[in-house]
């Protein structure tokens, strides 16, 4: 199966300590989004990468959030100086979009970070 | 906010159809609507999408009403492992993260 993965996939981190997550797309997909989901909610948009571009961010996306995509590939989340209201499921998802088919590609999860900050 | 609204919960036999509703009454002629859903602790899952004709795959049916205020995602034979939430979205044509939003979605209990 070649579907997004995600790592790692639990991550239990004290306060005020950093931490990077990292998502492995599908490999032919040019977009990548981050999203954020706390328990009992659905999916938070936090930001999203066309190849290696970061087109959108949310206001969610603290300062202390960055997202890479360096070659367009994989992509990595980092939170610095992490918080107790950071503590949620990070997840990624992709999609393959050139012309038309852009408009209606659906997006692929994976099956998230959950983050523990304690 | 999400431009859907859909029941929180419903409950299913085992062995009949799960008939899930959705509403999206302020949904535009571009905007598509995909069903998505969630088991716990995995990610959201693809099941489906569409733009005004009714689709199935090997996973569901999506009906959409004429009028596109409406749509109803069918699981034909529910089993356990059909237990999920189960998330409507409309979104707008381009793949913009933003346009994508999720609700809270309906809580479907196969018994």
């Amino acid at each position: 199966d070649t579907g997004v993965s995600q790592n790692p996939r639990h991550k239990i981190t004290k306060r005020g300590q950093n931490v990077t997550f990292r998502c492995d797309p599908i490999s032919e997909h040019n977009r990548l989004y981050w999203y954020r989901q706390t328990l009992g909610q659905g999916p938070e948009f936090l930001t999203y990468f066309q190849n290696e571009a970061q087109l959108e961010k949310s206001r969610l996306l603290s300062d202390r959030f960055s997202a890479e995509r360096p070659k367009g590939s994989f992509s990595t989340l980092e939170i610095q100086r992490t918080e107790q209201g950071d503590s949620a499921m990070y997840l990624c998802a992709s999609s393959l979009a050139y012309g038309k088919s852009s408009y209606n590609s659906p997006l692929h999860f994976g099956n998230g970070t959950r983050l523990t900050v304690t | 906010d999400a431009k859907t609204t859909q029941p929180p919960s419903m409950d299913c036999a085992e062995g009949r159809a799960a008939n899930l509703p959705c509403n999206h009454s302020t949904i535009s002629g571009n905007e598509y609507v995909y069903w998505y859903r969630q088991i716990h602790s995995q990610g959201p899952q693809y099941i489906i999408h569409g733009l005004k004709n009714n689709e199935t795959n090997e996973m569901a049916s999506l009906i959409i009403t004429e009028d596109r205020k409406s749509s109803t995602l069918i699981l034909p034979h529910a089993t356990l492992r059909d237990t999920a939430v189960y998330y409507c979205i409309v979104r707008v044509g381009d793949n913009y993260g933003q346009n994508f939003v999720f609700g809270p979605g309906t809580r479907l209990s196969v018994l």
